[in-house]
């Protein structure tokens, strides 16, 4: 079975721009969640989607939204980016059978400039 | 709010000895624990659980103490490896919530 799958990897962006992160979860899995890991502060939630409805949210401006699409792919976008947007994004999917347990992607990092 | 609080930023051992690592956490009505174990460029992976009316659970080298009066959970690895260098999470839910994980604790084993 795949893992879950982030595109892209790396990316520099410049700050007002904005930026669209792609995460494909591991095959049945329909619950995909979104974390931003910086220094010092771990891994931060953004929202957790589950068939195409979001499941629940984090404390993180307006300026960062997801969705989740009928093949249980997701996407994040963050807005006029901030220099403090810099961070490593992770992507999470589970099965919600299971009671917890998260499988990670590799993540997209990000640097605005 | 850090509900989830990993106080140690960083721990070093000697290979062969025990690894603890300390969790606490605020939110009473947290019932599932985990910790995650994260490599650089790599995400985090899952390493162990442990469920709110459990006190212990053992996998291996590692063990999960979980002292709910004291809002507070552990993470013992005996024998420490040099392979087990790596940064630590806890995460702590309650069920069907999401996952709020700590500030990561780097383990460094020395060989």
């Amino acid at each position: 079975k795949a893992g879950v799958t982030q595109t892209p990897r790396y990316l520099i962006k410049t700050r007002g721009q904005q930026v669209t992160l792609s995460c494909s979860p591991i095959s049945g899995h329909r619950s995909v969640s979104w974390y931003q890991q910086t220094p010092g502060q771990g891994l931060q939630f953004l929202f957790e989607y589950f068939s195409e409805t979001q499941r629940n949210k984090g404390n993180f401006p307006g300026r960062f939204s997801g969705r989740q699409f009928s093949n249980s792919r997701s996407e994040m976008n963050v807005s006029t980016l901030e220099l403090g947007d810099s961070a490593l994004y992770l992507c999470a999917s589970k099965d919600l059978a299971n009671t917890g347990e998260l499988f990670f992607g590799e993540g997209s990092r990000l640097t605005v400039l | 709010d850090q509900q989830v609080k990993q106080n140690s930023p960083s721990l070093s051992v000697q290979e062969g000895r025990i690894s603890i690592l300390n969790c606490d956490y605020t939110n009473s009505m947290f019932d599932y624990f985990l910790w995650y174990k994260k490599y650089p460029a790599e995400g985090p992976t899952f390493l162990i659980s442990i469920s709110s009316i459990k006190d212990k659970n053992e996998d291996g080298r590692f063990t999960v103490f979980l002292n709910k009066s004291a809002k507070h959970l552990s993470l013992h690895i005996v024998p420490s490896q040099p392979g087990d260098s790596a940064v630590y999470f806890c995460a702590a839910s309650r069920r069907g919530g999401k996952l709020i994980f700590g500030q990561g604790t780097e383990l460094s084993v020395k060989p």
